[in-house]
């Protein structure tokens, strides 16, 4: 089975940098990913890691340690539409690739 | 070109009744998944669907079944609806051996 922990709420100022953590525990594990979801609407697509070390996509950057189980996303310049919730999900190799979701963590942007 | 579509958009059912959601992915992507999201938690697997066989199952009961067309889109069946049923139902569609998966605006039902 998966495990899968992220904070439920945070809360961060407009133009500050904000850290969203993730831990995992998996069997077969095949990549990490981080999804933005705007309340109603569907997920989208932020990143994927698979091997240790940091990705970096413009504002958004994520980082993996497979070792720790440990994955975390960062959001630089933070702006008020980045008020959403941020979905990390682990995928399994062992079962198909299927992607098992964390509970996502609900970030409040404030000016 | 046209992302994931899903239909309907809502439904409102009661329990008991029956219940067919459709998910048409993609163009060129053969693969589909179908995840249940209940407010205020992150989406759960409930199938995946490759090439009209199913890939994966998740942890649902047997109320739940799918199938995918010759033309890749696919539906989700929910029989003998409970109120825990009520939820968003997402459908995402990749090409095999990509990474991102894409969601559709999913389906949101509510059981009475």
């Amino acid at each position: 089975g998966q495990n899968i922990d992220q904070p439920t709420e945070m809360t961060a100022t407009e133009g500050a940098i904000v850290q969203i953590n993730c831990t995992y525990q998996t069997s077969g594990f095949n990549g990490l990913f981080w999804y933005q979801q705007h309340a109603g609407e569907a997920p989208t697509f932020l990143s994927y890691n698979v091997l240790d070390g940091l990705e970096e996509k413009g504002r958004f950057s994520s980082f993996l340690s497979r070792s720790k189980g440990y994955s975390y996303l960062l959001l630089k310049e933070l702006q008020m539409k980045d008020s959403a919730s941020y979905l990390c999900a682990v995928r399994d190799g062992n079962a198909g690739n299927m992607l098992t979701f964390g509970g996502g963590t609900r970030l409040m942007v404030k000016p | 070109d046209a992302g994931v579509t899903q239909s309907p958009t809502h439904l409102i059912k009661t329990r008991g009744q029956q219940v067919t959601l459709r998910c048409s992915p993609i163009s060129g992507h053969k693969s589909v998944s179908w995840y249940q999201q209940v407010l205020g938690q992150g989406p759960q697997f409930i199938f995946q669907y490759y090439e009209k066989e199913e890939r994966g199952r998740g942890n649902f009961p047997d109320r739940f079944s799918a199938r995918q067309f010759p033309n890749y889109s696919s539906e989700l069946n929910v029989n003998a609806l409970l109120l825990g049923d009520s939820a968003l139902y997402l459908c995402a569609s990749s090409l095999e051996g990509y990474n991102e998966q894409f969601f559709g605006p999913g389906t949101r039902l509510t059981v009475l």
